[in-house]
């Protein structure tokens, strides 16, 4: 069974720029979750859908970050313009749950970002 | 808000002993903990998942204990190995029904 597909894996880009990450997750995996990873500490949600609906996006910086989710398969997290503190590792994972957030997560090795 | 804690974020084994590695919640209404483990470079890695019902839940090699008495959950791992050294986090699901992550333990198995 394939596993969650991320790119790039590695992006470089200076502040003020724009960056664009793609998910493509589990086959059939109706959830799907953006996490901010910043070095030295755990996943931090970002936003998460259930199918092409936003479930959560609490978390969401709204003013320069933005995802979506259209055919409610691939998703794009977007940045725009960057920060230096958005340096980090951006994971997407998804999960066959509906909703409930108690089944397994199935993460992708993520994006790096660096925002010189 | 509330968040996942851990009690120390480094811990050094000897190959073959046992680890014990520790979490403190705040949220007593959270109702289901994982645990997952993270090498370098990679995505977290589900390792074992316990329900608010349960004290004890055990996998292979790895045992899940939860006190919620004491807001505590720990992660044994048996008979450690060099390919379990990595980062592990304990994540809660809180009411909100968000997945929270706590900042995670480094183990380091020496050989």
């Amino acid at each position: 069974e394939a596993g969650v597909a991320q790119s790039p894996r590695y992006k470089i880009i200076e502040k003020r720029q724009s960056v664009a990450f793609w998910c493509n997750p589990i086959s059939g995996h109706a959830t799907l979750y953006w996490y901010q990873q910043i070095l030295g500490q755990g996943p931090k949600l970002l936003i998460q859908f259930q199918n092409n609906g936003v479930v959560d996006d609490s978390q969401l910086p709204k003013d320069r970050f933005s995802a979506e989710r259209l055919k409610g398969v691939d998703s794009t997290l977007k940045i725009q313009p960057a920060k230096l503190e958005d340096s980090a590792v951006y994971l997407c994972a998804s999960s066959e749950d509906t909703g409930a957030n108690t089944g397994e997560l199935f993460f992708g090795e993520g994006s790096r970002l660096t925002v010189l | 808000g509330e968040n996942v804690g851990l009690h120390l974020p480094t811990l050094s084994v000897q190959e073959g002993d046992n680890s014990i590695i520790n979490c403190a919640y705040s949220n007593s209404a959270s109702d289901y903990f994982i645990w997952y483990k993270q090498e370098s470079g990679k995505g977290p890695q589900f390792i074992i998942d316990i329900r608010s019902n349960m004290d004890k839940r055990q996998g292979q090699r790895v045992t899940v204990l939860l006190n919620k008495t004491v807001k505590h959950l720990s992660l044994q791992i048996a008979a450690t190995q060099p390919g379990d050294s990595a980062v592990y986090f304990c994540a809660e699901n809180t009411p909100a029904r968000q997945l929270t992550f706590g900042s995670g333990t480094q183990l380091t198995v020496l050989p």
